[in-house]
């Protein structure tokens, strides 16, 4: 059971600005870290977002991503249809590390 | 090239046993802590297992404690998650992380059914 919580789905046309929101709480994003992760269709997870708001390196900077308190979200700008993916946010609760339920988001 | 590559997925009737492998490449495993990650079929992404560079720290998630053990080599740069007493729910797609959720392995299927 997943103690973030995300939207199910999100969407927007090419060029919009799409945001994906992750609530948790004091125990996980009020204290650690948040990790985004998008996965393509059929395809592993990959890494987006570390440390709250750091892109790897090859990772476009349309994306990007803030902390709030006890939420975090991700950002993505001018939208494009190979963004077509699902979005976990992920962080470290005490010893056992959460996704959030994920994000689909559509690309209209 | 950085790089994870699973095997040892398949079919398993259920209360059997499985051991996943793990090769890690392109970077120094020996210093990296390592993660299990697992995905049902159309669910989303679960954490089920960490273990630390050295193995002196391992956690599991609570849906597979007692069952399933990471272990890991560092001599050969490989991960491992033996399963036993496998069940129906734990039929996914098992994922081998690693170097701080960074590098992710493509994969590989677990299904556990009669």
């Amino acid at each position: 059971q997943s103690v973030l919580t995300q939207p199910p789905s999100a969407s927007g046309t090419p060029g919009q600005r799409v945001i994906i929101s992750c609530s948790g709480s004091s125990s996980n994003i009020g204290r650690n870290y948040v990790y985004w992760f998008q996965q393509l269709p059929g395809t592993a997870p990959k890494l987006l977002i570390y440390r709250s708001n750091q892109r790897p390196s090859g990772v476009p900077d349309r994306f990007s991503a803030s902390t709030s308190g006890t939420s975090a979200s991700l950002a993505i700008s001018g939208l494009r249809s190979e963004d077509e993916a699902d979005y976990y946010c992920g962080v470290w609760d005490d010893s056992v590390y959460v996704f959030g339920t994920g994000t689909k988001v559509t690309v209209l | 090239e950085v790089q994870l590559v699973e095997s040892g997925g398949g079919l398993v009737q259920p209360g059997g046993s499985l051991r996943l492998s793990c090769a890690a490449s392109g970077f120094t495993f020996s210093t990296y802590s390592m993660n299990w990650v697992r995905q049902a079929p159309g669910k989303g992404l679960e954490w089920i297992s960490y273990i630390n560079s050295r193995s002196s720290n391992i956690n599991y998630a609570d849906s597979v404690k007692g069952r399933f053990t990471i272990s890991r080599d560092n001599a050969n740069n490989a991960l491992s998650l033996q399963m036993n007493s496998l069940r129906g729910e734990d039929t996914a797609v098992y994922y081998c992380v690693g170097r701080g959720m960074d590098v992710w392995g493509q994969g590989t299927t677990v299904t556990v059914s009669s």
